[in-house]
């Protein structure tokens, strides 16, 4: 089993649509959870960072953490053109940090 | 502004060359990392330093080499032992040394291709 997994996608979907993306894990060591945001050709910014499982809201994204289930997610509201870019999560803890593979997202006008 | 400069942008090897990329933070970071992305395959650790004058081997340093003489500086060799170099390449930084809550900054990358 993978240590961290989460699907390549690509998704495509209307403007204005809310997104899910999900990672699962498999290190119970990991307590820190990041998702980042990645432009075609530019580097990943920190999007979200939550520390241990609850959920953080920033403006029309929300972070959900559940470690009884080794689950993670992202929740995009209002889905917008801008917001196509490639979506990394990322979790870190007893003494590692590992990347998820990435999810594309393209947002339709 | 603060930040992570990666140069050059894009970068050519020919067959038996080494290279190296440019690697610069001015955000006080005493922690750096060079990641590999191939479409598909993610972020790959190559290298990364907790301190100056420290570096510790990543899951694929075999073919790169590296050096820590500033705490601003990580430049990155691509040596002739690394037979697929074509890649995007990420330098990256963060307050706190790896493993721990580490919220890493990342540069723009280089493209680096194989002539």
């Amino acid at each position: 089993q993978k240590e961290v997994e989460q699907d390549p996608g690509p998704l495509s979907v209307p403007e204005g649509a809310i997104v899910s993306l999900n990672c699962t894990y498999s290190n119970s060591a990991f307590q820190y959870f990041m998702w980042y945001r990645q432009y075609s050709r530019k580097g990943p910014e920190l999007l979200m960072y939550t520390y241990s499982s609850g959920n953080k809201e920033d403006g029309r994204f929300t972070a959900q953490v559940d470690k009884s289930s080794k689950y993670i997610s992202l929740f995009i509201r209002d889905s917008q053109p801008s917001d196509s870019a490639t979506y990394l999560c990322a979790m870190s803890g007893g003494g590692k940090l590992v990347f998820g593979k990435g999810t594309k997202l393209t947002v339709n006008p | 502004d603060g930040g992570i400069t990666q140069s050059p942008k894009y970068l050519f090897r020919k067959e038996g060359q080494n290279v190296t990329l440019s690697c610069e933070q001015n955000l006080n970071h005493d922690a750096m990392y060079w990641y590999r992305q191939d479409p598909g395959q993610g972020l790959r650790l190559i290298y990364y330093s907790q301190i100056v004058n420290d570096f510790q081997k990543g899951d694929i340093a075999e073919g790169y080499s590296v050096s820590r003489e500033k705490k601003e500086s990580f430049p990155l060799t691509v040596t002739s032992a690394q037979k697929n170099p074509t890649a995007f390449y990420l330098c990256a930084s963060s307050m706190n040394r790896p493993g721990v809550d580490e919220k890493l900054f990342f540069g723009s990358g280089t493209q680096l291709s194989v002539l």
